[in-house]
């Protein structure tokens, strides 16, 4: 029972091309979002959309379109791929609490490594 | 610039003895911080987590520290396994309340290696 699930797991495309990686969450949560690691292996924030509306858009190129058709998924679709977008692409869940704090702990896929020559 | 930072890259137990993670953060509106476990070409995995108005969190043979006038924190895995050889993540957070998608602000990540 995959918790977040992201397709495809690897990528390998040419410069230039438009590419989407998918995710998906079966935990009920209401925020999804969408973090890069790089190749100095910094994890960084790049969109968080709650109940499908987005809610953190980082200094991120508009190459980069995230889409959430309903609250279990958060697509990432981008435009004229560049070789510095190459890097791992992380998906993650999490639930607002209930009471006066949201203790943020967010669930994780396994990742996408794309690839662009 | 980096807000949170492992200023180590590796660290090195034999098994059975205490692992210690370190972990600073520069900004001091961060109040609620989490350790997560990488294991190659998996997602991070949460391991534990410590609000600020607490200093220490224990779930089993993790432990966690947080000196909030030091701007640290500390991760300590006592007995050390074979398993638990993985990357560690110290990841922090500026919690707004009912607020949604607080982003998590990750350190650069200490490799662990735990030898038998």
């Amino acid at each position: 029972d995959t918790a977040v699930s992201q397709t495809p797991k690897y990528l390998v495309t040419q410069m230039g091309n438009d590419k989407s990686i998918k995710c998906e969450q079966n935990l009920g949560h209401d925020t999804m979002y969408w973090y890069k690691q790089d190749s100095k292996k910094f994890l960084k924030i790049m969109f968080s959309y709650n109940n499908k509306e987005l809610i953190i858009n980082e200094t991120v190129p508009n190459r980069f379109s995230p889409k959430s058709p309903d609250k279990a998924h958060l697509n990432l679709h981008i435009n004229s791929l560049e070789l510095g977008d190459s890097a791992v692409y992380f998906c993650a869940s999490s639930q607002v609490g209930t009471g006066l704090r949201d203790y943020n702990e967010q669930f994780f896929g396994p990742g996408t490594r794309l690839t662009v020559l | 610039d980096q807000q949170v930072k492992q200023n180590s890259p590796s660290l090195s137990v034999q098994e059975g003895r205490i692992s210690i993670l370190n972990c600073d953060y520069t900004n001091s509106m961060f109040d609620y911080f989490l350790w997560y476990k990488k294991y190659p070409a998996e997602g991070p995995t949460f391991l534990i987590s410590i609000s600020s108005i607490k200093d220490k969190n224990e779930d089993g043979r993790f432990t966690v520290f947080l000196n909030k006038s030091a701007k640290h924190l500390s991760l300590h895995i006592v007995p050390s396994q074979p398993g638990d050889s993985a990357v560690y993540f110290c990841a922090a957070s500026k919690t707004q309340a009912n607020q949604a998608g607080t982003a998590l602000i990750f350190g650069k990540g200490t490799t662990l290696s735990v030898s038998s």
